[in-house]
């Protein structure tokens, strides 16, 4: 199983763009890459989800490097409603059965 | 669609009492899982299923016991409470096999507490 590591936390001001990194060393040949939000009291939340190079959608991108130990989540212009914990989490059709979450990143935006 | 739906809410047990958290998704996913997330923490997997009759342990399974006896339904089942099991519970849900990068359904989330 891929496992994550991603920083703590992180402290951004409304209207910035925020980068979160996640290290995935022994992610497998079949692996996807997927981010997901979560509130206080919420479940988590689908993000965004990529293989390689770059992913965009109307709330994120993703950037994913040709060897694919990391990708970085990349939030434009955030808002204070974007406060919440963030997660990387890796998996694809060898580990489709075990889904396994890292720790997260708790992302606080200041006004 | 009502996606993932968990009852109940919210739970006080006393140690050594049993229950069953009740899961039910409504997209025809083939895999379903549950997790514990502690205060403060991140989400550990209790267990999962890949289709009916067919369950397997994750990180955590101790004091827990699940079946697959439908594609919709995935209980947890708690025998002997203890305070360690007080936490929020979250099931969710995936197509499943031919669609590995689909994304986890995430319920609401059950939050029990053990005194």
């Amino acid at each position: 199983l891929a496992k994550t590591t991603q920083p703590i936390s992180m402290d951004s001001y409304e209207g910035q763009e925020v980068n979160i990194t996640c290290s995935h060393n022994n992610i497998a040949t079949n692996d996807y890459i997927t981010w997901y939000q979560q509130f206080p009291s919420q479940g988590p939340r689908f993000i965004i989800q990529g293989y390689k190079t770059k992913v965009t959608n109307e709330v994120a991108s993703l950037f994913i490097p040709a060897d694919r130990k990391s990708s970085t989540l990349s939030l434009p212009r955030v808002s204070l409603s974007d406060t919440a914990v963030y997660y990387c989490l890796v998996g694809g059709q060898s580990s489709a059965r075990q889904l396994t979450f890292g720790s997260g990143t708790q992302l606080t935006v200041l006004p | 669609n009502a996606g993932v739906t968990q009852t109940p809410k919210f739970r006080i047990l006393k140690i050594g009492q049993s229950m069953t958290l009740q899961c039910t998704q409504d997209m025809n996913h083939n895999y379903m899982y549950w997790y514990r997330q502690d205060p403060g923490m991140g989400l550990k997997l209790i267990y999962y299923s890949v289709g009916a009759g067919i369950t397997d342990k994750g990180e955590v399974p101790n004091g827990y016991n699940v079946s697959r006896s439908t594609t919709e339904d995935f209980p947890l089942r708690l025998e002997l409470a203890a305070p360690s099991q007080t936490s929020v519970y979250f099931c969710a849900s995936r197509p499943g096999q031919g669609a590995a990068s689909s994304p986890l359904h995430f319920g609401n989330g059950t939050r029990l507490t053990v005194t």
